[in-house]
């Protein structure tokens, strides 16, 4: 069965450092990746996605993500975090199909 | 465009009650997937629909069910609730879902059920 470990539960960062959040799936077959943010009393919404290609990918506000088969990884980063980006980020995989997997999400604060 | 929207937005049942949430996804989306956000167990998949046909289904009891219409918009249903049901709902639309996973969904704000 398919799932997804995302290994840091909260994360504290001030304004200006770097992110770096693990994602982890166990399945052996082709995967589609996804990256969702639920900001405070908002929607969950993609972030990024990866489908094939370019194992790099670039997302919205900044984030981007690699794809690391030999990993099993697909961890998400941002070069300097903002206040705005106080939010919950949850690590999705899908086997070809419509379900997505979810991880237990990583639940970041940045203070300024 | 819209986005997906859920209704109600907050519910509170009682032990034994029934639910219906229902969900329209957005236009010209005709795949709807349900998931339930708990603090414990975060997202997890209930159920997929296309085309008024359950097309996957998760790990859940016969009690949660789903169905879909021909405008696409969907409902899902609860019966004999307990208070483990206490959780955010979510649905999800893409556009015909079944592409290998390659389309994005998009998610609605989810209706809270609190169940006493």
């Amino acid at each position: 069965a398919q799932s997804v470990s995302q290994h840091n539960h909260h994360v504290i960062l001030s304004e200006a450092a770097s992110l770096e959040l693990g994602c982890n799936y166990s399945y052996g077959g082709t995967v589609n990746l996804f990256w969702y943010v639920q900001y405070p009393g908002q929607h969950l919404q993609l972030l990024l996605k990866y489908f094939s290609g370019d194992p790099l990918v670039k997302g919205i506000k900044g984030f981007e993500a690699e794809f690391i088969k030999s990993k099993f990884s697909f961890n998400l980063r941002k070069p300097s975090v903002q206040w705005s980006d106080t939010a919950e980020y949850f690590c999705a995989v899908n086997a070809r199909t419509d379900k997505l997997i979810f991880g237990t999400g990583t639940r970041l604060q940045v203070f300024p | 465009k819209a986005g997906v929207t859920q209704t109600p937005r907050y519910l509170i049942k009682t032990r034994g009650q029934q639910v219906t949430l229902s969900c329209s996804p957005i236009s010209g989306h005709r795949s709807v997937s349900w998931y339930q956000q708990t603090p414990g167990q975060g997202l997890q998949f209930l159920f997929e629909y296309f085309s008024e046909t359950q097309r996957n289904k998760g790990n859940f009891p016969g009690r949660f069910s789903g169905r879909q219409f021909s405008n696409s918009r969907s409902e899902m249903n609860v019966s004999t609730l307990e208070l483990g049901d206490s959780a955010l709902y979510l649905c999800a639309s893409s556009l015909v879902g079944g592409a290998g996973g390659q389309e994005t969904q998009y998610f609605g704000p989810g209706t809270r059920l609190l169940v006493l």
